[in-house]
């Protein structure tokens, strides 16, 4: 089955400055990315997503950018702010028709440092 | 807030015993996925169901059971628990074709 890789497992950045998350997938099939953000005590919001017929999406502060040849895709945030702290999960799924479950990268703490 | 509601949100029983979780999609989205979340193992797809019907399995074991109900509110059934089922479980929905899952608050399960 898929294996979702992600690093690092923490982040820290100074407010303002820019981070870069990344993960790396198994299963050449897989042709949905989404990333979550999970704050304390609450559940995975989707933040962003992409799919494999694009190499790259924006959405105002955050990015994805995804490189099928490689099998990775990368999560980046610039112009960091307090409330972007959070741990951050990366997926994957092999039926971007949404008949699959999502299988997860082990998440990223990141910490924006004042 | 996503849309997605799941009860109760804290759950403590004893080793042995059975419960029942509960969740209701967005309005509109027919598709409910079941997550498992622990330190140990991360997050982890259990079972999805589309419009009544189980459509994909992941890693849920025989003694944990879903079924999703005509008005589209699933439940998440789990027998003789143990300790190791200490987690947090998320229910997801989505439209259906479209892959975007959406996740609840989750319940907290503690098994003592």
């Amino acid at each position: 089955g898929e294996n979702v890789e992600q690093h690092p497992s923490t982040l820290s950045v100074q407010e303002g400055d820019s981070a870069v998350i990344k993960c790396t997938y198994s299963d050449s099939a897989s042709n949905y990315f989404p990333w979550y953000k999970q704050e304390l005590g609450k559940g995975p919001q989707l933040i962003i997503d992409i799919r494999s017929n694009v190499g790259e999406k924006k959405d105002q502060r955050i990015a994805v950018t995804l490189n099928k040849t490689a099998k990775h895709f990368s999560l980046h945030i610039t112009e960091t702010q307090p409330e972007d702290s959070a741990v951050y999960f990366c997926a994957a799924s092999t039926r971007g028709g949404g008949a699959d479950g999502l299988t997860f990268g082990k998440g990223t703490h990141l910490i924006i440092q004042p | 807030d996503s849309g997605v509601t799941q009860t109760p949100k804290h759950l403590i029983t004893a080793t042995g015993q059975r419960v029942t979780l509960r969740c209701s999609p967005r309005s509109g989205d027919l598709s409910v996925y079941w997550y498992q979340q622990s330190l140990d193992q991360g997050l982890q797809f259990l079972i999805q169901y589309y419009n009544g019907e189980e459509r994909a399995k992941g890693n849920i074991l025989e003694r944990f059971s879903a079924q999703q109900f005509p008005d589209l509110h699933s439940e998440l059934n789990l027998s003789s628990l143990e300790l190791g089922d200490s987690a947090l479980y998320f229910c997801a929905s989505s439209v259906g074709p479209a892959p975007e899952q959406y996740f609840g608050p989750g319940t907290r399960l503690t098994v003592t």
